[in-house]
């Protein structure tokens, strides 16, 4: 199907467990981004990707770390999870930046116990 | 830092009155704002935006309002609906910069 998809949808994990949080998108869009979000601090950017074998820091992205090897993918991977980093996580993606909006995925809710 | 913020964290309005959603911004070179919606359990959804070099753009039931001189913007919302309760984030943008999110506004509609 066309859009933009998440996997898992709901993920939990142990403290200081690799984890990997999938995205695609079948749109060739350009740029990709990954959020969470957390309540009291709405959506904050983590990574973003201008195109493929590009990235770039977000407002937080201490504990992550992003690949773009194919144009519809962008996973993100948490290294060695902390309780820190339970919240949901919403990839989105962009023909043309900012301009014009995202579109969103809808989410993967990643507790680390 | 620059940062995008709402006046109201929950709004809660009777079915069919109109609702108002504010927020203030305070990057002056943002030259792009944007409203989305996002319902329990899913990702946000587009809903309107508005260039700087606009001050107001109506989709259906939706109007954005933007003033420049006190960087505030609005989402009105025409004859609420039961469907319309949902948070509701402004957005702004800054040249090629990726969009900067409010907190977000809860807006519950009462039948």
């Amino acid at each position: 199907d066309a859009g933009i998809t998440q996997s898992p949808r709901y993920k939990i994990t142990e403290t200081g467990r690799q984890v990997t949080l999938m995205c695609h998108q079948t749109w060739s869009h350009s740029y990709m981004f990954w959020y969470r979000q957390d309540l009291g601090h709405g959506l904050r950017l983590i990574y973003y990707s201008a195109a493929a074998d590009i990235t770039d820091k977000g407002e937080v992205p201490d504990g992550y770390v992003v690949s773009r090897s194919k144009t519809e993918n962008f996973p993100l991977t948490l290294e060695s999870a902390t309780r820190s980093q339970t919240s949901v996580y919403f990839c989105a993606s962009s023909a043309v930046g900012g301009l014009g909006g995202y579109t969103f995925g809808s989410g993967t809710r990643l507790t680390v116990v | 830092g620059e940062s995008v913020g709402l006046h109201l964290p929950t709004l809660s309005v009777q079915e069919g009155d109109n609702s108002i959603i504010n927020c203030a911004y305070s990057n002056s070179a943002s030259d792009y704002f944007i409203w989305y919606k996002q319902e329990s359990g899913k990702g946000p959804q587009f809903i309107i935006d508005i260039r700087s070099n606009m001050d107001k753009r109506q989709g259906q039931r939706v109007t954005v309002l933007l003033n420049k001189t006190v960087k505030h913007l609005s989402l009105q919302i025409a004859a609420t609906q039961p469907g319309d309760s949902a948070v509701y984030f402004c957005a702004e943008v800054s040249g090629n910069t990726p969009l900067v999110f409010g907190k977000g506004t809860r807006l519950s509609v009462i039948a």
